[in-house]
């Protein structure tokens, strides 16, 4: 149980262009899903997080104009970064947390990764 | 602001020896998780410690928590080179929706 998966696996797409990664919960409910980057050899930086019905909370420094997020529904969240560009490159992780699971301790499901390539 | 911090940031284990590394973190947190990356994949959970003196052991490995510390350690057994990949501590910031912040990683390479 608890498995997160996300849509596309990699991605290339031309500089400002428009790309939109999803990120589903497939066999629980999550309240709350986050977004966050990898770049090569660094940390995980969080981006925002995202409320089912709810407008989506960003962390300082990110643009919530070019990225995009909705949080339609308690198992889909998606992030679309508008007008790409070539430093928007890095590899998207999402994570879901499980609403009403016992014993979760609030845990965050991690979902395999979008690698965007912007060209 | 919460600040975590790990070292040593890299680590080369020769195959069947112990190590440990460490994760320091700034301020009060409720909960503190240990997860692997290998190369180009996600992240896998490994330990989640809740509360001081929190002791969690799983094949090889072992991570234990002082919350008066605010310091984790994860404990590598006999190491194998399976066990090759970064591993990263993230802290839940005390108020704040389960909000992650994570360190650097250790990059652990075990040889031969």
């Amino acid at each position: 149980g608890a498995v997160v998966s996300q849509h596309p696996s990699w991605v290339i797409c031309k500089s400002g262009t428009s790309v939109k990664i999803e990120c589903r919960s497939l066999d629980f409910q999550a309240t709350t899903m986050f977004w966050y980057r990898q770049f090569p050899k660094q940390s995980l930086m969080l981006m925002a997080t995202s409320n089912e019905g709810s407008k989506a909370t960003y962390e300082q420094g990110v643009e919530k104009d070019k990225f995009l997020i909705n949080h339609a529904s308690l198992t889909l969240s998606t992030l679309t970064v508008t007008s790409a560009h070539p430093e928007d490159s890095s590899f998207y992780i999402c994570s879901a947390r499980h609403k009403g699971l016992a014993g979760s301790y609030n845990e965050q499901f991690f979902g395999p990764g979008t690698r965007l390539t912007v060209l | 602001e919460l600040k975590v911090e790990q070292n040593p940031l890299f680590l080369s284990m020769q195959e069947g020896k112990n190590y440990t590394i460490y994760c320091n973190y700034s301020t009060t947190s409720d909960r503190l998780y240990w997860y692997r990356q290998d190369p180009g994949k996600s992240l896998e959970s490994l330990f989640v410690l809740l509360s001081n003196g929190a002791v969690k052991q799983e094949g090889r490995l072992m991570a234990s928590l002082d919350t008066k510390a605010r310091l984790s350690t994860l404990h590598i057994t006999a190491a194998v080179h399976d066990l090759s990949a970064t591993y990263f501590c993230a802290v839940a910031r005390y108020y704040g929706n389960n909000r992650l912040a994570f360190g650097k990683g250790n990059q652990v390479v075990v040889i031969p």
